[in-house]
């Protein structure tokens, strides 16, 4: 079965400085995708990222960054330099097998509330 | 512009009486899906449908029904609510199994009293 485990339940960051989320995953499949979306506090849930189990390299958008390791089961996500808006709560998520059973789940982290203070 | 449409976004119903939340997509997408949102759980899946006539249960169906008669459009029913399935409901659509991005709706905050 998959799993997402995202051991923080909440942080709290004065503006302007670093954070880091962290998602740690189980799974048995060799393919799957891992994902993170925002909710902020209007309630709708905003794509961050798709990263592919083939696909290692970090990657870096703006203030947004994201360290996938497969060694590790983890696809933890940092924001630089952070600033109030990033206040929300964010979800990591896994995907089941690019095809075959279990191809249709798509699994969520419990979430991760990040307040930023001003 | 593509998206999925949920309503009502907001619903607050006593026990018992049945429920329908509509779910709408205009990407000609295969997949879809219900989910809830519940503090400190995240999302869990209620239901999925794999195309038309094509539905199977998630991880959380109890109280639940689901219904694909046309592509575009996946309704949620709960034929007798109960104050425990007060929650936020997403709807997500995709071009097929969780290897596509997933695209949700705005949500439905159901409050059953």
């Amino acid at each position: 079965a998959q799993k997402v485990t995202q051991a923080q339940t909440e942080i709290s960051v004065v503006e302007k400085e670093d954070v880091t989320l962290d998602c740690v995953y189980e799974t048995r499949d060799t393919t799957y995708y891992l994902f993170w979306y925002k909710q902020p506090p209007s309630g709708e849930l905003v794509f961050l990222i798709r990263r592919n189990s083939f696909d290692e390299q970090n990657e870096i958008s703006g203030r947004y960054s994201w360290n996938f390791q497969k060694s590790t089961s983890s696809f933890n996500f940092t924001i630089t330099a952070s600033q109030v808006v990033d206040s929300a709560v964010y979800f990591c998520a896994l995907s089941g097998p690019f095809s075959g059973a279990g191809s249709y789940q798509l699994t969520f982290g419990k979430g991760t509330k990040l307040s930023v203070i001003p | 512009e593509a998206q999925v449409t949920q309503n009502p976004r907001y619903l607050i119903t006593v026990t018992g009486k049945k429920l329908t939340v509509t779910c709408s997509q205009n990407m000609n997408h295969e997949y879809m899906s219900w989910y809830r949102q519940d503090p400190g759980l995240g999302l869990r899946q209620i239901y999925y449908s794999m195309n038309v006539e094509v539905t199977d249960k998630g991880d959380v169906p109890e109280g639940y029904k689901v219904s694909r008669k046309e592509k575009r459009n996946f309704p949620l029913i709960l034929e007798s609510p109960s104050p425990n399935q007060t929650s936020l409901y997403f709807c997500a659509s995709s071009l097929s199994a969780g290897r596509y991005l997933a695209f949700f709706g705005q949500g439905t905050r159901l409050t059953v009293v």
